[in-house]
């Protein structure tokens, strides 16, 4: 699996948006990229993932760059509960590989 | 379901005792999934089922460990001898064997040995 890189913390004014970058230039063209989060003593929360396209849901946005080397997580209107540390990984194809955690951005949401 | 289930959530135990932690996964998913995280750490894959079948070990669950699911529903992991180095959180998670759903983790069962 590809290695990805994260800026260790990141601040956030609530209601403002949360911009979460992550690198992973060695990413394969099958694989990838997701993205959790983990409230403190919580397991973590499957977000989004995509594979080239951008991506939103309910909670977030995801935008990958065209050659796929970086990601961009966004969550559009942060709250107090957003505070949590999140994580890209990238894996290869479907559900069923295996996730391999890095450490993560931890985000602070102030008011 | 209410989604993935584990017990308990809290165990304290004292070097070299027995311990086994249980875990209930989401009724329709195939694949149960078990990591550890310690503290400030991401959580680190030890070991995967597909249905009842065991399908990788991490080389991290040494001889100690031991995960089984059978009939392909709960499963439960065993650490036998535990050590100090043996506290962490033990989080199971499952999904469906294809499609991209994303991964259901538990709150996971916090292990403090003393």
């Amino acid at each position: 699996d590809a290695k990805t890189t994260q800026p260790p913390s990141m601040d956030c004014a609530e209601g403002r948006a949360a911009n979460l970058p992550c690198n992973h230039s060695t990413i394969s063209g099958n694989e990838y990229v997701y993205w959790y989060r983990q409230i403190h003593s919580q397991g973590p929360q499957y977000i989004i993932h995509g594979l080239k396209n951008n991506e939103t849901n309910e909670m977030a946005s995801l935008i990958i760059t065209e050659d796929r080397k970086s990601s961009t997580l966004i969550l559009p209107h942060a709250t107090l509960r957003d505070t949590a540390v999140y994580y890209c990984i990238v894996a290869g194809t479907g559900t069923a590989s295996k996730l391999t955690f890095g450490t993560g951005t931890r985000l602070q949401v102030t008011l | 379901d209410t989604g993935v289930s584990q017990d308990p959530r809290h165990k304290i135990t004292k070097r070299g005792q027995n311990v086994t932690f249980r875990c209930d996964p989401i009724s329709e998913h195939n694949r149960l999934y078990w990591y550890r995280q310690t503290l400030g750490q991401g959580p680190e894959f030890l070991t995967y089922f597909q249905n009842e079948a065991q399908l990788e070990k991490s080389r991290l669950l040494s001889d100690r460990f031991s995960a089984e699911r059978p009939k392909g529903s709960f499963s439960t992991l065993e650490i036998q001898r535990t050590e100090q180095g043996d506290s962490a959180m033990y989080l199971c998670a499952s999904s469906y064997l294809t499609g991209n759903y994303g991964y259901t983790f538990g709150s996971g069962t916090r292990l403090t040995v003393v």
